[in-house]
């Protein structure tokens, strides 16, 4: 079957450093895909990886390990705008133009001062 | 013109009305997608479209008819649906590419009554 998991909830402090873990069981792979989601907002692209690896954008970092089925969000120097929930989705095929995206069901962290 | 714009943004409707959600893209993408989000479940996919032809329907309940003019546009027909179908509805559109990644527009919430 596919399976996503990554934490319900996180909380953590302005400034700080704070890791979101996802682990995937899915019958395909074909790339990792790191969405933001504020609250009445549309999903918006964080990051991609499809190959074993750390990517940096910016405050932003994600790594994939796909022998251990495992991926990571980290978000540095934390803001109050990074409020959000994060959905980490796998891309189970990739036929042409479409994409077949299955997402977890997403990580809500809250921000504090 | 945002990426992805849907409308209407909320839909209030009765189990025995015929409504329609509207999508349309400015981004010149070729494939369409319509996923449904439900309060803590992962967003579901519920079809796609590739140059007007549907590529995928998730076992989606025919009272959901899709419809897809152009590639542009994406409409839901909505038919004798049920309260259990309330939830956030997201169009997406993508192209090929190395990434190929997801735009999403902001959703239609819709309530069943």
């Amino acid at each position: 079957g596919q399976n996503i998991d990554q934490p319900t909830e996180m909380t953590a402090t302005e400034g700080a450093i704070v890791q979101i873990n996802c682990t995937y069981q899915t019958s395909g792979f074909n790339g990792l895909f790191w969405y933001q989601q504020h609250a009445g907002e549309a999903p918006t692209f964080l990051s991609y990886n499809v190959l074993d690896g750390l990517e940096e954008k910016g405050r932003f970092s994600s790594f994939l390990s796909r022998s251990k089925g495992y991926s990571y969000l980290l978000l540095k120097e934390l803001q109050m705008k990074d409020s959000a929930s994060y959905l980490c989705a796998v891309r189970d095929q990739y036929g042409g133009a479409t994409n077949k995206l299955i997402f977890g069901t997403g990580t809500l962290l809250a921000v504090q001062p | 013109e945002t990426g992805v714009t849907q409308t209407p943004r909320h839909l209030v409707m009765g189990m025995t009305n015929k409504k329609s959600l509207k999508c349309e893209q400015h981004l010149g993408h070729n494939a369409m997608y319509w996923y449904k989000q439900s309060a803590k479940k992962p967003l579901e996919l519920m079809f796609v479209y590739n140059f007007k032809e549907q590529t995928e329907n998730n076992s989606v309940p025919s009272r959901f008819s899709p419809e897809c003019p152009n590639s542009s546009h994406l409409f839901l027909h909505l038919h004798t649906l049920q309260p259990e179908d309330s939830a956030l509805y997201l169009c997406a559109s993508s192209q090929g590419g190395s990434t190929g990644e997801l735009f999403f527009g902001e959703g239609s919430r819709l309530t069943v009554l």
